[in-house]
């Protein structure tokens, strides 16, 4: 069973553009979360999305965004880039919500604003 | 908002000794969990915690959730080379719905052979 798989691996943005990230749950999830991991912050909740629809929101600016597809894929968006976007941006999934004990995380995609 | 104070935040030790590291908070969680994270990695659980009190182990790993619901430790005994890596505790607030995690700030363990 293959595990949540998130691309890029890795991103290379200037400040001012949009990247979009992408994460595939494992099969048969229907939760996705996203997570953002820096030195200075540690792990924060982003937002999470279950049966396309957006089920909890992080304490983060609204150049952060999200959306699901009907096959539970999942992607993120952020706009206008600023160099403490750059982070590890982790993806996790679960069959359903709420279901912490058995959240799936993925490898993440590594962000770098230059 | 939430915040999780884990200490350690990094511990160098000689294989065979046993490690422990603990959370604290001043808001109340429903749940408590372990995680393991390598580099280059997600997070792994380890382990999970759901009642007050709880003692769960989990091979050489025993974590306990606190009788306070604030607090969290958890211990490896008779550390081992793949040991290395980072741990963090994460908790569900009474207010967090869904899969919303806070998470501890992180503990960076080095194993020396």
């Amino acid at each position: 069973k293959a595990g949540v798989t998130q691309t890029p691996r890795y991103l290379i943005k200037t400040r001012g553009q949009q990247v979009t990230l992408s994460c595939s749950p494992i099969s048969g999830h229907r939760s996705v979360s996203w997570y953002q991991q820096t030195p200075g912050q540690g792990l924060q909740f982003l937002f999470e999305y279950f049966s396309e629809t957006q089920r909890n929101k992080g304490n983060f600016p609204g150049r952060f965004s999200g959306r699901q597809f009907s096959n539970s894929r999942s992607e993120m968006n952020v706009s206008t880039l600023e160099l403490g976007d750059s982070a590890l941006y982790l993806c996790a999934s679960s069959l359903t919500s709420p279901e912490v004990e058995k959240l799936f995380f993925g490898s993440g995609t590594q962000l770098s604003v230059l | 908002g939430q915040q999780l104070n884990q200490s350690p935040q990094s511990m160098f030790i000689q294989e065979g000794e046993d490690v422990s590291m603990n959370c604290t908070s001043s808001s109340i969680f429903n749940t408590w969990l372990w995680y393991k994270q390598d580099p280059g990695e997600g997070p792994v659980l380890l382990i999970a915690l759901y009642k007050a009190g709880e003692l769960t182990s989990n091979g050489r790993l025993t974590a306990q959730f606190g009788i306070t619901r604030k607090d969290s430790f958890l211990n490896i005994s008779a550390s081992i080379p793949s040991d290395v890596g980072i741990y963090f505790c994460a908790g569900q607030g009474i207010n967090n719905a869904g899969n919303m995690l806070t998470f501890g700030g992180g503990t960076r363990l080095m194993v020396k052979p």
